[in-house]
């Protein structure tokens, strides 16, 4: 139980162009999903929480403009990639929890984006 | 601040070999404690938390971890690693309503 599926796995887009990345919830509802952010050989860094119908919280430094997130469902949230830039090559990571809060994370295959 | 340290960035083991890798995190109260691993390309498997309780716990593949309040560690262990076990390691803490990871060690092992 408790899997999470993120859609694409991989893909490369042109600097300038939008792309949007799928995080889901397979076996449960997600009260509360989590986008993450890991650069090469580095940690993850959480760029925002969203809770289902609200808008997402984003943490410092993280332009909102830029990622855009959506949850719409309790199964489904998205990060949309606004104007890519070569500098938003990354591995996103989702992770889902069927708590308001941190405490029971499930964390998705993470997304591979590289923006030529 | 709120931190996570893994002092080792990168450890090497025999396999067969014990293993113990260091996380110590700065927290007043009783933290929530985590050790997710990450293979190349891949999502976060959880391997064990702590959230109370008895401070030695058990996790999954033959991990176990231990919470030491007096040195803010919470250190994991295996007693006997298998080259399947290369991988990077993630320590993390609940600050508030965000999980937040340490740099991670990367564990390689040679037959």
């Amino acid at each position: 139980g408790a899997v999470v599926s993120q859609h694409p796995s991989r893909v490369i887009c042109k600097s300038g162009t939008s792309v949007k990345i799928e995080c889901r919830s397979l076996d449960f509802q997600a009260t509360t999903m989590f986008w993450y952010r890991q650069f090469p050989k580095k940690s993850l860094m959480l760029m925002a929480t969203s809770n289902e119908g609200s808008k997402a919280t984003y943490e410092q430094g993280v332009e909102k403009d830029k990622f855009l997130i959506n949850h719409a469902s309790l199964t489904l949230s998205t990060l949309t990639v606004t104007s890519a830039h070569p500098e938003d090559s990354s591995f996103y990571i989702c992770s889902a929890s069927p708590l308001a809060g941190a405490y029971e994370q499930y964390f998705g295959p993470g997304t591979r984006l590289t923006v030529t | 601040a709120q931190s996570v340290t893994q002092p080792d960035i990168h450890i090497t083991v025999s396999e067969g070999a014990s293993l113990e890798l260091r996380c110590n995190y700065s927290y007043g109260a009783t933290p929530y404690l985590f050790w997710y691993v990450q293979s190349p390309g891949q999502g976060l498997q959880l391997l064990l938390k702590y959230f109370s309780g008895d401070t030695l716990v058990q996790g999954i593949k033959g991990f176990e971890a231990e919470f030491k309040r007096s040195q803010s560690s919470f250190n994991l262990r295996k007693p006997s690693v298998h080259w399947s076990d290369a991988a990077e390691y993630f320590c993390a803490v609940v600050y508030g309503n965000k999980l937040v990871f340490g740099a991670g060690t990367i564990l390689r092992v040679k037959s």
